[in-house]
C-alpha cells in the first residue's frame, strides 16, 4: 500500500511571497498525482494533474513539479484567497488505487 | 452549467441503509468515471468507490461487500447504495468526476468536477 505524506502540516506564509508545499510517496508513483484545494464549506478543487499540468482555469501562480516520490506544490504571489487546506492525491490503474495525503493547511498571515 | 448534485443523505443507525445519489448536468455519466469520495468531520479526504463508462465498479476495501454502486442512464445519475452501515462511515460524501485524458485517451485519476456533497450520519 502505498501512502502519501504531506508536510508541513501547517505553513503560515505572508501576501506576496511563495508557499512550496510537499507531499511524499512511500514507493515511486510514476508522475500520477494531482493536487486540490479545499476551503471550508467547499468541496475540493483540482489545482494540478499528472504532477505539473494546471487544470483548466487554475491561475498560474500554482505550478506543481517532481515525479517518483517527491512532488511539490509551489503557489507564487499568495493573495489572502489562497488561504485553505491542499490535498495531493495518488492514482494508478492496477491495482487500482486513489489515495490521498493528509493535507496541508496553508495560512496568509 | 456542468455540475453534480448529491442527495440521499440523512441520520442512520448503525447497520441500516441509505442509496446517495449524483445527478449530473451538461454531460453523460454513461462517458465519464464516476467517483465517490468521503471527508469524516475535521478529517481528510478518502476515496470510496469508481463507477467506470464501461460499468466496472471498484471499491475500498472497507466497504466492499456493502456498497454498491449503479447507473441510470436515462437519469444521467449515478447511485450509490450503502448497507450494513457503520459509525465510521459518517462522512460527507462526495460525487466527483474523473478527468479524462484526450491526448492518451486514458484516465487521468484527477477529479475536475465535484459535487457539494451530503452528509451521511451514522448513529443510534
Amino acid at each position: 500500500e502505498i501512502v502519501m505524506t504531506q508536510s508541513p502540516a501547517t505553513l503560515s506564509v505572508s501576501p506576496g511571497e511563495r508557499a512550496t508545499l510537499s507531499c511524499r510517496a512511500s514507493q515511486s508513483v510514476s508522475n500520477n498525482l494531482a493536487w486540490y484545494q479545499q476551503k471550508p464549506g467547499q468541496p475540493p478543487r483540482l489545482l494540478i494533474y499528472g504532477a505539473s499540468s494546471r487544470a483548466t482555469g487554475i491561475s498560474a501562480r500554482f505550478s506543481g513539479s517532481g515525479s517518483g516520490t517527491e512532488f511539490t506544490l509551489s503557489i507564487s504571489s499568495l493573495q489572502s484567497e489562497d488561504s485553505a487546506v491542499y490535498y495531493c492525491q495518488h492514482y494508478n490503474s492496477w491495482p487500482l488505487v486513489y489515495t490521498f495525503g493528509q493535507g496541508t493547511k496553508l495560512e496568509i498571515k | 452549467e456542468v455540475q453534480l448534485v448529491e442527495s440521499g443523505g440523512g441520520l442512520v443507525q448503525p447497520g441500516g441503509s441509505l442509496r446517495l445519489s449524483c445527478a449530473a448536468s451538461g454531460f453523460s455519466v454513461s462517458l465519464h468515471y464516476i467517483n465517490w469520495v468521503r471527508q469524516a468531520p475535521g478529517k481528510g479526504l478518502e476515496w470510496v468507490s469508481v463507477l467506470y463508462s464501461g460499468g466496472n465498479t471498484y471499491y475500498t476495501d472497507s466497504v466492499k461487500g456493502r456498497f454498491i454502486l449503479s447507473r441510470d442512464n436515462s437519469e444521467n445519475t449515478v447511485y450509490l447504495q450503502m448497507r450494513s452501515l457503520r459509525a465510521e462511515d459518517t462522512a460527507l460524501y462526495y460525487c466527483a468526476r474523473e478527468l479524462w485524458l484526450q491526448t492518451s485517451s486514458s484516465p487521468s485519476g484527477a477529479y475536475d468536477l465535484w459535487g457539494q456533497g451530503t452528509m451521511v450520519t451514522v448513529s443510534s
